[in-house]
């Protein structure tokens, strides 16, 4: 079974841009959620949607966002990019069937702010 | 406000020893608790996770102790390998949500 796939794997873009970041989650898996892996402020969840709804949602602000495709597939977006979104951008499937199940991570999306 | 409180920050261990890395959590909604390892370049990978309502679990060489009182809980690592050398984080999933809380993450090192 492929794992958790993420595109692109590198990207830079400049302050102000917008950037939109995919992610496959392994097949049969109805949830994805996504977290932001920075060296200050480690590992931290920026929402999680099933079945293309936002299911849950963490502290950041309303220019990161995402969506969910009926094939569960997902993307986020992160709008008007400030030098500090620079970071990998990990996501994470699981089933779906409870809320204490596995997170599988892909390789994630390294992304550079200029 | 860090959530999951996790140490040391690095650790070096000979080969064949016991690597110990603690971590520690305030908020009593949290009943899942899973410990993931990164290599570079690296998504973190699942190693083993344990429910509140269990004290210890072990797979392999890696084990889990847990004391609910204490809010507190350990990833023992027995006879470390060279390949064991990576970025080990624990994590704490809260009641009713997929959402992880992450620790701040140990560096290991094992000395061959």
């Amino acid at each position: 079974k492929a794992g958790v796939t993420q595109t692109p794997r590198y990207l830079i873009k400049t302050r102000g841009q917008q950037v939109t970041l995919s992610c496959s989650p392994i097949s049969g898996h109805r949830s994805v959620s996504w977290y932001q892996q920075t060296p200050g402020q480690g590992l931290q969840f920026l929402f999680e949607y099933f079945s293309e709804t936002q299911r849950n949602k963490g502290n950041f602000p309303g220019r990161f966002s995402g969506r969910q495709f009926s094939n569960s597939r997902s993307e986020m977006n992160v709008s008007t990019l400030e030098l500090g979104d620079s970071a990998l951008y990990l996501c994470a499937s699981s089933s779906g069937a409870s809320l204490q199940e596995t997170q599988y991570f892909g390789p994630g999306t390294r992304l550079l702010v200029l | 406000q860090q959530q999951v409180k996790q140490s040391p920050q690095s650790l070096i261990v000979q080969k064949g020893g016991i690597s110990i890395i603690n971590c520690a959590y305030e908020n009593t909604a949290f009943d899942y608790f899973p410990w993931y390892q990164q290599f570079p370049g690296k998504g973190p990978a699942l190693l083993i996770a344990i429910r509140p309502d269990v004290s210890e679990k072990k797979e392999g060489r890696f084990t889990i102790s847990f004391n609910k009182s204490a809010k507190q809980f350990s990833l023992h690592i027995m006879d470390s390998q060279p390949g064991d050398s990576a970025t080990y984080f624990c994590a704490a999933n809260e009641q009713g949500a997929q959402k992880l809380v992450f620790g701040q993450g140990t560096r290991l090192t094992i000395n061959p």
